[in-house]
């Protein structure tokens, strides 16, 4: 079985520029979220998705949003990158349900200069 | 607002020693907890599952308990092991699956 896969690993960007990260959701997973770790903190959740429609999203601006296709891969695009927006971004699946743990993609490390 | 709060934050010794990692919460309003693993830049290893109907919850030689009333959550490893040495996170499930995160406790496990 395929864990959660992420693409790409480490990805270096200009301020002001726009950028697309992927995840690829564990096999049987229709719950996606995605996760911002900045260096030294723990992750902060930005939105989830569950059956390709947005369900709860945490305190970040528009210019971040996402997409989940039908195969339950998921997008997430930063707009107008700003310094700040230099983190680690996780992405978790689940097959959805309280009883199932959340798993985790290794990350996309991403730089904005 | 959901606050989580590791203690220690860092944490150093020797290999054998019994540990405890504590994790308080300030709404005990959530769904369940989660335990994880971070290694250095990667991503995050789920250690253990405590459903909000549950109290306990072990695999192998770790244990993780859960007081929801009084917002607490403690992680015990018995007879640690350098490979051991992670970062170890908590994470209230806020809503359905939506989990909130403290800063984690890094333990180093020396030989």
């Amino acid at each position: 079985e395929t864990g959660v896969t992420q693409s790409p690993t480490h990805l270096i960007k200009t301020r002001g520029q726009q950028v697309t990260l992927r995840c690829s959701s564990q096999s049987g997973h229709n719950t996606v979220s995605w996760y911002q770790q900045a260096l030294g903190q723990g992750p902060q959740f930005i939105f989830q998705y569950y059956r390709e429609e947005e369900n709860g999203r945490g305190n970040f601006p528009p210019r971040f949003s996402g997409l989940q296709f039908p195969n339950y891969s998921s997008e997430l695009n930063v707009n107008a990158l700003e310094l700040d927006d230099s983190a680690l971004y996780l992405c978790a699946s689940s097959p959805g349900g309280s009883a199932y743990e959340q798993y985790f993609g290794p990350g996309t490390r991403l730089t904005v200069t | 607002k959901q606050e989580v709060t590791q203690i220690p934050a860092a944490l150093s010794v020797p290999e054998g020693e019994n540990l405890v990692l504590n994790c308080s919460f300030t709404d005990s309003a959530i769904y369940n907890l989660q335990w994880f693993r971070q290694d250095p830049g990667k991503g995050l290893t789920s250690l253990l599952l405590i459903q909000s109907s549950q109290r306990e919850q072990t695999s192998g030689r770790l244990n993780a308990s859960l007081d929801k009333s009084s917002g607490r959550s403690t992680l015990y490893i018995a007879a640690s092991q350098p490979g051991d040495s992670a970062t170890y996170l908590c994470a209230p499930w806020i809503g359905f699956q939506k989990l909130v995160f403290g800063t984690g406790t890094r333990l180093l496990v020396s030989p």
